[in-house]
């Protein structure tokens, strides 16, 4: 089985801008999950999406946003970019139990 | 309020012992508990996880033991390779009765080295 792919892997947005990052999970994995990795902070939760409905969610702001399309695959948003937002973001798709597999991660870098 | 702790930011072994890198959690709510590896510019790589029913399970060279009394979680790897170096993190989850099981909460991550 083909494992959990991230798009872009690497982007340079400036601030004020606006990013779309996409996730297609594993074969039959329903649970996406999203994180954010930074020095500072390590590996944060941003939220679960489970049947295209967001399941749970973490302590982040409103700009950071997501959804996921019938077929499992999903997209998070972050508006107004901020330097801070400057991060690993990280996807992982479950098929149900609470082992999930991470992609590669996409490198977001805001200037 | 870090609830998922791993105190030793690295840990240095020789090539064939033992590795023991360690996890302390707070929320005695969490209900399953994961190892992950991982090495830099990737995503982590699932390694071991345990219920909170278990004390103990093993797979291959790696053994994950959790003391709920302590809430503390430890992983073995025996014998250390030098490919085993990387950043370890464990990682804790709440109950998926309850629709927890999506939400990872991760301790900030020991660096393994494992020299020859």
């Amino acid at each position: 089985k083909a494992g959990v792919t991230q798009t872009p892997r690497y982007l340079i947005k400036t601030r004020g801008q606006q990013v779309t990052l996409s996730c297609s999970p594993i074969s039959g994995h329903r649970s996406v999950s999203w994180y954010q990795q930074t020095p500072g902070q390590g590996l944060q939760f941003l939220f679960e999406y489970f049947s295209e409905t967001q399941r749970n969610k973490g302590n982040f702001p409103g700009r950071f946003s997501g959804r996921q399309f019938s077929n499992s695959r999903s997209e998070m948003n972050v508006s107004t970019l901020e330097l801070g937002d400057s991060a690993l973001y990280l996807c992982a798709s479950s098929n149900g139990r609470t082992e999930q597999y991470f992609g590669p991660g996409t490198r977001l870098t805001v200037t | 309020d870090q609830q998922v702790k791993q105190n030793s930011p690295s840990l240095s072994v020789q090539e064939g012992r033992i590795s023991i890198l360690n996890c302390d959690y707070t929320n005695s709510m969490f209900d399953y508990f994961l190892w992950y590896k991982k090495y830099p510019a990737e995503g982590p790589t699932f390694l071991i996880s345990i219920s909170s029913i278990k004390d103990k399970n093993e797979d291959g060279r790696f053994t994950v033991f959790l003391n709920k009394s302590a809430k503390h979680l430890s992983l073995h790897i025996v014998p250390s390779q030098p490919g085993d170096s990387a950043v370890y993190f464990c990682a804790a989850s709440g109950n998926m009765i309850y629709n927890q099981g999506g939400k990872l909460i991760f301790g900030q991550g020991t660096e393994l080295s494992v020299k020859p």
